[in-house]
């Protein structure tokens, strides 16, 4: 019964490579998100989709293209993997217009590029 | 440049005593605040929020106390128990920025927290 699941977990991928990485959540949320942490630990924002529409696109370089086939899933695509793309990407999901609805994340994919 | 600042890495505590953790922020424009705990491996969960119309909030052994005039926040947990060992996120939003700034949260660099039995 796991409301926000990403996959893989783990992500072990050489420099040029390109990867994804998939979110599905079963909690009905219009509003779904991509969180990065680096290596000094801040969780930032880097997409938000609501309803399958991009809403939220922070500076981030292109070979990042976000998919939201509907709106349980959204999906990362990584082009031309670099090292500085190595970190735990947090998938999120939260219900916007209904008060104050907390952000729910899933356990997050840690990217390592070598 | 850190909007939201968490200026301590690591807080120790005994079980039963009371854990404080503190949060400052710099962006006026924040109104909603949250904290979020983390274990390892695992994503943050949503602990407590609190509005900017508010200075207190509680739920069980967790209050949020904001003081706006000094764009500080804290979170006190009383009594402490060893399974509230995790790392604790403070984060804020400008909710009046409108629905679509929703989510898009200001995270701190989190504090560990360890509860000793």
């Amino acid at each position: 019964d796991t409301a926000v699941s990403q996959t893989p977990k783990y992500l072990v991928t050489q420099m040029g490579n390109d990867k994804s990485i998939k979110c599905e959540q079963n909690l009905g949320h219009d509003t779904m998100y991509w969180y990065k942490q680096d290596s000094k630990k801040f969780l930032k924002i880097m997409f938000s989709y609501n309803n399958k529409e991009l809403i939220i696109n922070e500076t981030v370089p292109n070979r990042f293209s976000p998919k939201s086939p509907d709106k349980a899933h959204l999906n990362l695509h990584i082009n031309s993997l670099e090292l500085g793309d190595s970190a735990v990407y947090f998938c999120a999901s939260s219900q916007v217009g209904q008060g104050n609805s907390p952000l729910h994340f899933g356990n997050g994919t840690r990217l390592t590029v070598t | 440049d850190q909007q939201v600042k968490q200026n301590s890495p690591s807080l120790s505590v005994q079980e039963g005593r009371i854990s404080i953790l503190n949060c400052d922020y710099t962006n006026s424009m924040f109104d909603y605040f949250l904290w979020y705990k983390k274990y390892p491996a695992e994503g943050p969960t949503f602990l407590i929020s609190i509005s900017s119309i508010k200075d207190k909030n509680e739920d069980g052994r967790f209050t949020v106390f904001l003081n706006k005039s000094a764009k500080h926040l804290s979170l006190h947990i009383v009594p402490s128990q060893p399974g509230d060992s995790a790392v604790y996120f403070c984060a804020a939003s400008d909710l009046s920025a409108g629905g679509t700034s929703y989510g898009k949260l200001t995270f701190g660099q989190g504090t560990i927290l360890t509860v000793h039995p």
